[in-house]
Order: structure tokens, then C-alpha cells, then sequence
């Protein structure tokens, strides 16, 4: 099916586990993103890649380490998973069809606990 | 650092009447304008999105746009209990790539 999928949706790891999070499009999208969402902090951007083999920091990459070798997936990796990054993580993508158009479709979204 | 301001709420509203939800933002570079509803353990789903000031009607939502107050607001007409969601509002603009969201805003729709 079309659309934009995550996997694993759930995952428990331990504190300093490394995992990595999937993310896959078929939409052929240029953009991908990866958002976290925390009780009283909302969604906030990770990291981001424009096309294959680029990617950028979002507002909050530490910890984190994303690579883009196909346009159709974009993983998240941690290295040394930590408490603090217990969350739900969403990926995102969107196409570029001009300098007007940011609309972002979300997948489903992966529940991470860290223990 | 560019911020996206919502009253986090519950907003109350009966079936029937109009929900109002607001929006500010910090960044005046920012152009574009979108409102997600996020029902509770799902993904955000894009409801709206508008570009210029003024108003953009689509059913049920209106999205309204005033860049000079850097104020942008969703209305929901004749509200249904189904509209019953946490409404975030998001903003794009100058030279970034990524959404930044505001907290959201929790919708109640009373039957």
C-alpha cells in the first residue's frame, strides 16, 4: 500500500542499547523528517534529509544519528539509548512541488521506552 | 528561536456551535501555516494548511491568516463529537525545513 510506514511500532530497549527506528515511503518524496513528541514539549524536529545522502539537524539531534542511502527510507538510529529519549517518534515526508508546498504526512508513529 | 503559542485548553464546545482555536507565532518570516489533528495514540493528520492572509474554507473548517498580528486561527463549524481531538498548529518560513509545532490545543465536543 502507498503511504508512509514505521517500524517497529512499539519498542522496549535498555539504557545504553543501541536501535534503530524505520521509516519507509513509497510516495518517492524528496523530504523525510523525524519528530519526537514529550508531554509538555509537543512534536519537536530531530533531523531531516532533502534527498538521498542529505541531512540536516533539527532542533534536537543529540544523541541521534540518521543516514539516507534510498529516497524511500530514512532510519533513526541511538547509539547509546537513554532514559530521556523514551518518547514516540514520528516520521514524516513531503514532496517538492514549488516553493509554496511544505504539506508534511506523518506515519504511524513508534512508542520507544527506554528503561 | 522561532515559537508557536496555543492554549493547550480542554476547549469545551457544544455539538452543533463553532470551535475556535488560535494560534501565534514569533517568527515573522514564517509563510506557511498548517493545523494537524492528533486523536489520542495516532499520528497527526493534516486537516488545513493556508499560505495567504485572509480566510480558507474547506467543510466544515475554516483556516484564517493575519501575518501582520502573526495570529492564525481554525474554525470548526456545526462541531461534531468525532471533532473531539488535540489540535496542533504548525509554521514553516524563513530558510527552514521543518515544522515547528505549537503544544496544541485539547478539543472537547459536548454531545
Amino acid at each position: 500500500d502507498a503511504g508512509i510506514t514505521q517500524s517497529p511500532r512499539y519498542k522496549i530497549t535498555e539504557t545504553g542499547r543501541q536501535v534503530t527506528l524505520m521509516c519507509h515511503q513509497t510516495w518517492s518524496h524528496s523530504y523525510m523528517f523525524w519528530y519526537r513528541q514529550d508531554l509538555g514539549h509537543g512534536l519537536r524536529l530531530i533531523y531531516y534529509s532533502a534527498a538521498a545522502d542529505i541531512t540536516d539537524k533539527g532542533e534536537v539531534p543529540d544523541g541521534y544519528v540518521v543516514s539516507r542511502s534510498k529516497t524511500e527510507n530514512f532510519p533513526l538510529t541511538l547509539e547509546s539509548a537513554t532514559r530521556s529519549q523514551t518518547s514516540v517518534y514520528f516520521c514524516a515526508s513531503r514532496g517538492w512541488t514549488g516553493a509554496d508546498s511544505y504539506e508534511q504526512y506523518f506515519g504511524p508513529g513508534t512508542r520507544l521506552t527506554v528503561t | 528561536q522561532k515559537e508557536v503559542e496555543q492554549n493547550s485548553g480542554p476547549l469545551s464546545v457544544p455539538e452543533g456551535a463553532i470551535a475556535s482555536l488560535n494560534c501565534t507565532y514569533s517568527d515573522r518570516g514564517s509563510q506557511s501555516f498548517f493545523w494537524y489533528r492528533q486523536y489520542s495514540g495516532k499520528s497527526p493528520e493534516l486537516i488545513m494548511f493556508i499560505y495567504s492572509n485572509g480566510d480558507k474554507e474547506d467543510g466544515r473548517f475554516t483556516a484564517q491568516l493575519n501575518k501582520a498580528s502573526q495570529y492564525v486561527s481554525l474554525l470548526i463549524r456545526d462541531s461534531q463529537p468525532s471533532d473531539s481531538a488535540t489540535y496542533l498548529c504548525a509554521v514553516i518560513g524563513g530558510g527552514a525545513d521543518g515544522l515547528t509545532f505549537g503544544k496544541g490545543t485539547h478539543l472537547i465536543i459536548q454531545p
